[in-house]
């Protein structure tokens, strides 16, 4: 059974760049795509992105579109996030998650990038 | 950007008793080319991740009990939790996928009365 294993929590300063990995265990990514969504501290979810790993196709959402990229190594199965230009509000759990359609059917158990001086 | 407003915000219902959850999309999301509504439900729990309960509005996925059901067509959605159980306690969020950037609702707190 295929599970998403995402990397370790993060401590950033503010104005730096981090880097989260989503590697598919006991399976690939197939053809489907993957994405990113964030969620602060008690608060709801964001989608920032994702990708066809198959292709490198992406699709961004706007609010994010200059500070984020997000790219695959399918031969690996493995996706990655970096999010550029840190900001304390950027402090937030990052999961990825295998889009089918658009709906996600399987998520990482989520990274902590905590952003702070 | 489709704007997705979930009522309540939050809810105590007592154990065995039904509790709906409403979902209102700010456009249509019915696709009338294939007759689907591009709608979802998740359930996420304390420290977890979410977990998909309903796709196409009302297609429950592999493993959820059938005391979860979705309904609703347009841009009116409601989740239907039947017989509610103390495990159901959780945040639950709606998530539309019929226009890029997927958005979700805020999400509606469940509690047990």
């Amino acid at each position: 059974q295929v599970q998403l294993v995402q990397s370790g929590a993060e401590v950033k300063k503010p104005g730096s760049s981090v880097k989260v990995s989503c590697k598919a265990s006991g399976g690939t990514f197939s053809s489907n795509a993957i994405s990113w969504v964030r969620q602060a501290a008690g608060q709801g979810l964001e989608w920032m992105g994702g990708i066809i790993p198959m292709s490198g196709r992406t699709n961004y959402a706007q609010k994010f579109q200059d500070r984020v990229m997000i790219t695959a190594d399918d031969s690996t199965s493995t996706a990655y996030m970096e999010l550029s230009s840190l900001r304390s509000e950027d402090t937030a759990v990052y999961y990825c998650a295998r889009e089918v359609a658009g709906y996600f059917d399987l998520w990482g158990r989520g990274t902590l990038v905590t952003v702070s001086s | 950007d489709i704007v997705m407003t979930q009522s309540p915000d939050s809810l105590a219902v007592s154990l065995g008793e039904r509790a709906a959850i409403n979902c209102k999309s700010s456009q249509s999301i019915f696709y009338s080319s294939n007759n689907k509504n591009y709608l979802a439900w998740y359930q996420q729990k304390p420290g977890q991740p979410p977990k998909l309960l309903i796709y196409w509005a009302s297609t429950r996925e592999s493993g959820v009990p059938d005391r979860f059901s979705g309904s609703g067509s347009g841009t009116d959605f409601t989740l239907t939790i039947n017989s509610l159980q103390a495990e159901d306690v959780a945040v639950y969020y709606c998530q539309q996928y019929y226009n890029s950037p997927w958005t979700f609702g805020q999400g509606t707190k469940l509690e047990i009365k």
